[in-house]
């Protein structure tokens, strides 16, 4: 398996507070994702990274901002968490850009966020 | 995990037989696609790709079908076995501004009954 980890791997929080999701790679990958799962909707990108301090959204990214400092580690915040962003969330690396024939995106395990 | 499994489409069959899932792709410019296996509690694993300029391709006992003309992908896995049980998503890919973005399908699921 890649070397991936997620943490935490659940977390319940209260409806206004702060959380930050990590994602930490062992494979020196270039590009980084965030993405959110729910029921009915499959895999969203958030945010996603092509290098270090290097981001950019994707289609749901209202309400989360991210950062990477360094190449192996990215992170996800909810500034201020609404119920609506109950989900299981996945960080996914890459080598290229575009995941080519030989290089695919590899997920972690999830992170399950529960929102109260 | 256990979540995933909601409201999908669900395919069942048995043990041995082989199986057919389905998926219609959204954008007419996407020419690579990636079929995914996600087990309860894992993330999505990668099974196989194609690119556009394929209509088939075959890997160890899965085959991945494109016909552009309708935008159908399909995933036909041979001999299905108990541990083949699992939700089961494509995703699209397109070239130019929006490569680094995968759109992924809402999945199927699939049982296999021993």
């Amino acid at each position: 398996d890649a070397g991936i980890t997620q943490s935490p791997r659940h977390k319940v929080t209260e409806t206004g507070t702060p959380v930050t999701l990590r994602c930490h790679q062992t494979e020196n990958h270039r590009y980084m994702y965030w993405y959110r799962q729910d029921p009915g909707h499959g895999l969203r990108l958030i945010h996603y990274s092509y290098g270090v301090k290097d981001t950019d959204k994707g289609e749901v990214s209202d309400g989360y901002s991210v950062s990477r400092s360094k190449t192996e580690d990215f992170l996800l915040t909810l500034e201020s968490a609404t119920s609506s962003q109950t989900s299981v969330y996945f960080c996914a690396i890459s080598e290229s850009k575009r995941p080519a024939r030989s290089t695919e995106a590899f997920f972690g395990q999830g992170t399950r966020l529960t929102v109260v | 995990g256990e979540s995933v499994g909601l409201h999908l489409p669900t395919l069942s069959v048995q043990e041995g037989d082989n199986s057919i899932i389905n998926c219609a792709y959204s954008n007419s410019a996407s020419d690579y696609f990636i079929w995914y296996k996600q087990e309860s509690g894992k993330g999505p694993q990668f099974i196989i790709d194609i690119r556009s300029n394929m209509d088939k391709r075959q890997g160890q006992r899965v085959t991945v079908l494109l016909n552009k003309t309708v935008k159908h992908l399909s995933l036909q896995i041979a001999a299905t076995q108990p541990g083949d049980s699992a939700v089961y998503f494509c995703a699209e890919n397109m070239s130019g501004a929006g490569s680094y973005q995968l759109t992924f399908g809402k999945g199927t699921k699939l049982s296999v009954i021993p």
